[in-house]
């Protein structure tokens, strides 16, 4: 089957520590994005990529790091430098060129 | 003023209703329009696109009004499974970048 795979579904991290919230996509999509959506409200753009060892800066990457080796992966970071990092994470893809956007299922991130 | 705005709602509604939500944007260069639905705790779904000749897809129509700058949704005949959140999502001309809309809750009551 096609699709957007995140893992893991849930996380729990302790302050101070990175996690590394992984993204996968066997669409032969070149565009990638990591969102963050908290409660309440919409989906604010981390980091996208629109081509493998490319990357740009979202609207709140501060704390945030990516990277892009391979087409199909697109892993998130989540440093300790991120004051706020408690929320719902989703990994996007999309097609050069066009630009519907599909979702993988969200990975919910918990800082004990 | 931010890029995209939509009321919260709640919106509540019997089965069969018909129901509409706008979403407002700031940019009038903004070029693509589309509509998500997202269930709780759910990732979003691309309900619809919504073009400038407007889209219908069943029960659900989409239109798009670039003098005022916003997109509407109508659902016609609404059933309990419509209950989510529907998101709307604008981006630039020539670039994959979107901006999300907060989302309206419909209630779909029995």
């Amino acid at each position: 089957d096609g699709g957007i795979t995140q893992s893991p579904k849930y996380l729990f991290r302790k302050e101070g520590q990175n996690v590394t919230l992984s993204c996968e996509q066997n669409l032969n999509h070149d565009a990638m994005y990591w969102y963050r959506q908290d409660p309440g409200q919409g989906l604010r753009l981390i980091y996208y990529s629109q081509i493998v060892n490319d990357f740009q800066k979202g609207d709140i990457a501060e704390g945030y790091s990516v990277s892009r080796e391979k087409k199909e992966s697109f892993p998130l970071t989540v440093t300790s430098a991120q004051k706020n990092p408690t929320a719902f994470y989703l990994c996007a893809s999309s097609l050069a060129g066009r630009e519907e956007q599909f979702f993988g299922p969200g990975t919910r991130l918990t800082v004990l | 003023r931010k890029e995209v705005e939509q009321d919260p709602g709640p919106f509540n509604v019997p089965e069969g209703a018909t129901v509409a939500f706008n979403c407002t944007y700031s940019n009038s260069a903004s070029q693509s329009f589309f509509w998500y639905r997202q269930d709780c705790r759910k990732e979003p779904k691309l309900l619809m696109s919504v073009y400038s000749s407007g889209n219908e897809d069943g029960r659900f129509t989409a239109q798009l009004n670039r003098a005022s700058q916003y997109i509407s949704l109508l659902i016609r005949d609404s059933k309990l499974s419509d209950s989510a959140t529907y998101l709307c999502a604008v981006n630039m001309a020539n670039f994959n970048k979107f901006y999300f809309g907060s989302g309206t809750k419909l209630n779909v009551k029995p």
